[in-house]
């Protein structure tokens, strides 16, 4: 149980796209869900979390008009990626929670999306 | 700030010996700890977690976590690694004293078990 889809699971786009990643629970109700950022050979880094229905808390020096989640029901959010970059080329990883932002549940990661900007 | 500090970017072990992936976190009131593995192109999965209680924790594939309250210490252990056991570790605390819980991490740690 407690399985999080993430897809797409890799992606190649030219600059100035946009680009969507979207973000499941597939046996459970996510009523919070998270994004991270991962550059090669580093941790994970939290760029928001979201609440089902909420607008998302972004972290401090995350572009709140560059990453727009939405988390409009309890088992997706998505993450779109606007007007990309090569900077914004990363490993993205969103990660769902059962219970409110304050909950002690268990955080249930997806596989991750490689997004590339050519 | 909340910080989950893994000292070690990389541990080479010999296949059959015991691994230890050290861990240490400054994070206000009593943290949930957490132990995650990461393989190449994937998300984490969960390997075990301190909540309150006995201080070693027993978790997947044979993985086990040491708590020490005194030193802020929750390092990770297995008595005989396996080749297979090769992958990124990511300790993790999730704070209880805030209103808004996430995670933090650690920077990852790098095993190599070496046949």
């Amino acid at each position: 149980g407690a399985v999080v889809s993430q897809h797409p699971s890799w992606v190649i786009c030219k600059s100035g796209t946009s680009v969507k990643i979207e973000c499941r629970s597939l046996d459970f109700q996510a009523t919070t869900m998270f994004w991270y950022r991962q550059f090669p050979k580093q941790s994970l880094m939290l760029m928001a979390t979201s609440n089902e229905g909420s607008k998302a808390t972004y972290e401090q020096g995350v572009e709140k008009d560059k990453f727009l989640i939405n988390h409009a029901s309890l088992t997706l959010s998505t993450l779109t990626v606007t007007s990309a970059h090569p900077e914004d080329s990363s490993f993205y990883i969103c990660s769902a929670r059962q219970g409110s932002v304050s909950s002690n549940q268990p955080q249930h990661f997806g596989d991750g999306t490689r997004l590339s900007i050519l | 700030a909340q910080s989950v500090a893994q000292p070690e970017d990389q541990v080479n072990v010999a296949e059959g010996n015991p691994l230890t992936v050290k861990c240490t976190y400054s994070v206000s009131g009593n943290p949930y700890l957490f132990w995650y593995v990461q393989y190449p192109n994937r998300g984490l999965q969960f390997l075990l977690k301190y909540i309150t209680g006995d201080n070693l924790v027993k978790g997947s594939y044979g993985f086990e976590a040491e708590f020490n309250k005194s030193q802020t210490s929750f390092h990770l252990k297995k008595p005989s690694a396996l080749v297979s056991d090769s992958a990124l570790y990511f300790c993790a605390a999730l704070p209880m004293d805030t209103g808004r819980r996430a995670l933090t991490f650690g920077s990852g740690t790098r095993l190599q078990v070496q046949p």
